[in-house]
């Protein structure tokens, strides 16, 4: 199983500059969460679908920030205009279900500068 | 909302020692309870987890055990080799909780 694949592993932009953070979860998985890590907020969720609808998406910071689900295999997350403060590594994970219960699978994260 | 709170922030030991890192919540709800470990330039990948009709569950060199009753669960590591040097982390009772800061252990060989 090749597991979450996330892309481009690396982003830097300028301020003000749209970007496009991509994830392709494990094939079967049902759920994808869409997270971001900063050294001073930690490991914080930002959006998660089930079966490609969005279900939760109060931990987006701002209307700059937005995610699609267009089909089971693929999701993005968009940034625009970004802002140096988006500066983080943003990681994408899929389960087999929303449900607590089921653990979840990160890729390797897409670290993003803004400049 | 609440986070789980995760103690210690950073630990270091000699390489063969044991390390345990501690992780407290407070929701009462909670049953399922997994340790994620991160290591440099990659996600966190899942270790060892635990449900709450379990007290303690091993595999290996790793175990996780849950005190429902104090709401606290914990990660052991014994014989501890450089390679479990990462950054550990408890995940919160429910999804819309951020992580806890995590802990960065050290093995010093």
């Amino acid at each position: 199983d090749a597991g979450v694949i996330q892309s481009p592993r690396h982003e830097v932009t300028e301020m003000g500059q749209e970007v496009t953070l991509r994830c392709k979860p494990i094939s079967g998985h049902n759920s994808l969460f869409w997270y971001r890590q900063t050294m001073m907020r930690g490991l914080e969720l930002l959006i998660y679908f089930n079966n490609n609808v969005p279900i939760d998406d109060s931990g987006m910071p701002e209307d700059r920030f937005s995610a699609k689900m267009p089909n089971a295999s693929f999701s993005t997350l968009k940034i625009q205009p970004s802002e140096p403060r988006d500066s983080a590594v943003y990681f994408c994970a899929s389960s087999l279900s929303t449900g607590w219960d089921s653990p979840l699978h990160f890729g390797n994260g897409t670290r993003l500068t803004v400049t | 909302g609440e986070n789980v709170e995760q103690h210690p922030s950073t630990l270091s030991v000699q390489e063969g020692d044991s390390a345990v890192i501690k992780c407290t919540y407070s929701d009462s709800a909670s049953n399922y309870f997994p340790w994620y470990k991160q290591e440099l330039g990659k996600g966190p990948q899942l270790i060892i987890d635990i449900r709450s009709n379990v007290g303690e569950k091993k595999d290996q060199r790793i175990a996780v055990t849950l005190n429902k009753t104090a709401k606290h669960f914990s990660l052991h590591i014994t014989e501890t080799q450089p390679e479990d040097s990462a950054v550990y982390f408890c995940a919160p009772p429910r999804r819309s909780m951020r992580f806890g800061a995590g802990t960065r252990l050290t093995v010093k060989p």
